[in-house]
């Protein structure tokens, strides 16, 4: 059974810091991983997807790695702004066929 | 078309009572997929279409919940009865689905469900 391991549960780092958020699956047969942002009392917003063949994926100021020997993910932010503070969720997805299965979350703050 | 929408967006409800959610995923997204997020947790999977078909339901989709996508447009997600414990934000996604392709999901805003 898939689990879905986010650590730590909540970061706090000064402005301008690099950010770097970790997620752990026990099973590396996936398909694709997903990392979302989710703001307090809002819905998710997709902030990268990365496929089981691909290595990383960059978006700005956002990059992910993927590996999948290793069941690790890593969503790197750089240089962070005090609107990065959210909760940031990954998800890993078995097959193309539906759902996703989802860590916890790092809930992150960035002080100014 | 901005995105998927969710409707209520918050709903309190006495114990006992039956609520219906609805979603309106993206226009063009042929899959439709609902979850359930209690505090501090990530969503978790409860059903998801293709099209008008439910093609999985979760065991955490019991009796009193039913789902359904009439026309493979828009879903509604009923409980009965609701119990405290189901109390939670439940969250609607969409995405296009093509055999061979990663896609992502998009997610709507939720509707907060608190059960008194």
């Amino acid at each position: 059974k898939q689990e879905v391991t986010q650590i730590p549960a909540a970061l706090s780092v000064p402005e301008g810091e690099n950010l770097v958020l970790n997620c752990s699956f026990t099973d590396s047969a996936i398909y694709n991983l997903q990392w979302f942002r989710q703001d307090p009392g809002k819905g998710l917003t997709s902030l990268l997807l990365i496929q089981s063949s691909q290595r990383e994926q960059t978006s700005g100021r956002l990059n992910a790695s993927l590996d999948k020997s290793s069941g690790r993910s890593t969503l790197y932010i750089a240089a962070s702004q005090p609107g990065d503070s959210a909760t940031y969720l990954c998800a890993v997805k078995a097959d193309s066929w539906g759902k996703l299965q989802f860590g916890a979350g790092t809930q992150v703050v960035v002080t100014p | 078309d901005t995105g998927v929408s969710q409707n209520p967006r918050h709903k309190i409800t006495k114990r006992g009572q039956n609520v219906t959610f609805r979603c309106d995923p993206i226009s063009e997204h042929n899959r439709l997929y609902w979850y359930r997020q209690t505090l501090g947790q990530g969503p978790e999977f409860l059903t998801y279409f293709q099209n008008e078909a439910q093609l999985e339901k979760s065991r955490l989709l019991s009796d009193r919940f039913s789902a359904e996508r009439p026309k493979g447009s828009f879903s509604t997600l009923e409980i009965q009865r609701t119990e405290q414990g189901d109390s939670a934000m439940y969250l609607c996604a969409s995405s296009h689905w093509d055999p061979g392709l990663a896609v992502e999901q998009y997610f709507g805003p939720g509707t907060r469900l608190t059960v008194t």
